[in-house]
């Protein structure tokens, strides 16, 4: 099935500090969503991403979306300690039933 | 309250001994999914369903199986679960991805430890 490989793995930041992480594919993509996890918890939806550039905001949370449509972003700037989880990129294929997670950029933010 | 339940939360067995996890949606949701969660590798999807009596496998099916016989429900059997089914298994519904890709709501999720 589809791939897509996310980083970084970790990323521990100072509160205050910004946040990236990044998702690619090999292959153009038809969507892409991103999910939030906190420590103990379940994956939460954050958004989702169609168009070629997309750019959304969520208060401090922006994600956009590659113009070849093969890789996506998501930036925190000024991070808080709410914002401690692991951040996921997810891709659809087979007609939207199928789905893969990437393998997660799990944040640490040091108040 | 929308919500994704399953059950149990926590589960430890020995090998061989057959089990299901339940998992229930309130929501109408006609798609639902089951999703194993270890360390360093997201999660992966185990197989999913359509709708009522609709199932496929997801990229990691070997060893489980699964049923859809009511809209709601959707559990997970493992027939002889092995050691290297231990892991956190999340169950996720959304309502209808025939259109664009839903927005899945999590279960709580099924931490298995299998001996």
């Amino acid at each position: 099935g589809q791939q897509v490989m996310q980083i970084p793995q970790y990323q521990h930041v100072q509160e205050g500090e910004d946040f990236t992480t990044y998702c690619n594919s090999s292959t153009t993509l038809s969507n892409i969503q991103w999910y939030k996890q906190r420590p103990g918890g379940h994956p939460v939806f954050l958004i989702q991403l169609v168009k070629s550039g997309e750019v959304k905001k969520q208060k401090r949370l922006t994600f956009q979306f590659g113009e070849a449509k093969k890789n996506s972003s998501l930036h925190i700037t000024a991070t808080q300690t709410t914002d401690v989880g692991t951040y996921f990129c997810v891709i659809n294929s087979g007609g939207y039933q199928k789905v893969t997670f990437g393998t997660g950029t799990k944040l640490q933010v040091i108040p | 309250e929308a919500q994704v339940t399953q059950n149990p939360r926590y589960l430890i067995t020995v090998t061989g001994k057959k089990l299901t996890v339940t998992c229930s949606q309130n929501m109408n949701h006609e798609y639902m999914s089951w999703y194993r969660q270890d360390p360093g590798l997201g999660l992966r999807q185990i197989y999913y369903s359509m709708n009522v009596e609709v199932t496929d496998k997801g990229d990691v099916p070997e060893g489980y199986k699964v049923s859809r016989k009511e809209k709601r429900n959707f559990p997970l059997i493992l027939e002889s679960p092995s050691p290297n089914q231990t892991s956190l298994y999340f169950c996720a519904s959304s309502f209808h991805p025939q259109a664009l890709p839903d927005t899945q709501y999590f279960g709580p999720g099924t931490r298995l430890t299998v001996l």
